[in-house]
């Protein structure tokens, strides 16, 4: 299994609302990330967990949570969003840096 | 100053021409670079990895000048499929930092 996948594809929130975003990887991968990404832009790093801990945040909104239960799942936790929040969310994994990542095909996030 | 810069671009070529995209990058810790492409509305997908000793795939070659600090990416007989954004990215410890992206326009 060389994928990383993310659920839901697309989500349509209001900004009361929780939601969560899921990712999954099954390639024993160490590191996993989130990043945010804008039309026309290149993606944003939003957090880094390695070995399963927080190892880098972006000095992201304490709105976006995320959470990792275990190696091969990371979970974003949504809540009290605002609608410039909307983008495509990206979750990747690697093994070491040498390698690159491998994405997610993104959770399209639409704050109304 | 940006971490890892690319030609601003659009890039508008027709099929078969030869296209080369040029990136810099500031930090010289560095540790290794990679060519992402994306298409619009997809995720980013792995090109190739840039080595200093230059690597080749396909109609891809990729090469990476460390006393320059720049990597490049050149595309020989381009099809229209390569239409895309390619992503420059470098590797500082755990965190990939991206290149704001070359659209390339490949025509008919």
């Amino acid at each position: 299994d060389t994928e990383v996948t993310q659920t839901p594809k697309h989500l349509v929130m209001g900004m009361t609302n929780k939601k969560s975003l899921k990712c999954e990887q099954h390639m024993g991968h160490r590191a996993m990330y989130w990043y945010k990404q804008k039309a026309k832009k290149p993606p944003e790093l939003m957090f880094v967990y390695s070995y399963e801990k927080l190892s880098i945040n972006e000095s992201v909104p304490s709105r976006f949570s995320p959470e990792c239960p275990n190696s091969s799942l990371l979970n974003l936790h949504l809540h009290a969003l605002q609608p410039e929040d909307s983008a495509l969310y990206l979750c990747a994994s690697s093994q070491d840096g040498n390698y690159g990542y491998t994405f997610g095909s993104g959770t399209r996030l639409t704050v109304v | 100053r940006k971490e890892v810069e690319q030609d601003p671009g659009p890039f508008n070529v027709p099929e078969g021409a030869t296209v080369a995209f040029n990136c810099t990058y500031s930090n010289s810790a560095s540790q290794s670079f990679f060519w992402y492409r994306q298409d619009c509305r997809k995720e980013p997908k792995l090109l190739m990895s840039v080595y200093s000793s230059g690597n080749e795939d396909g109609r891809f070659t990729a090469q990476l000048n460390r006393a320059s600090q720049y990597i490049s990416l050149l595309i020989r007989d381009s099809k229209l499929s390569d239409s895309a954004t390619y992503l420059c990215v470098g590797n500082y410890g755990q965190n990939f930092v991206f290149g704001p992206g070359t659209r390339l326009s490949v025509l008919p």
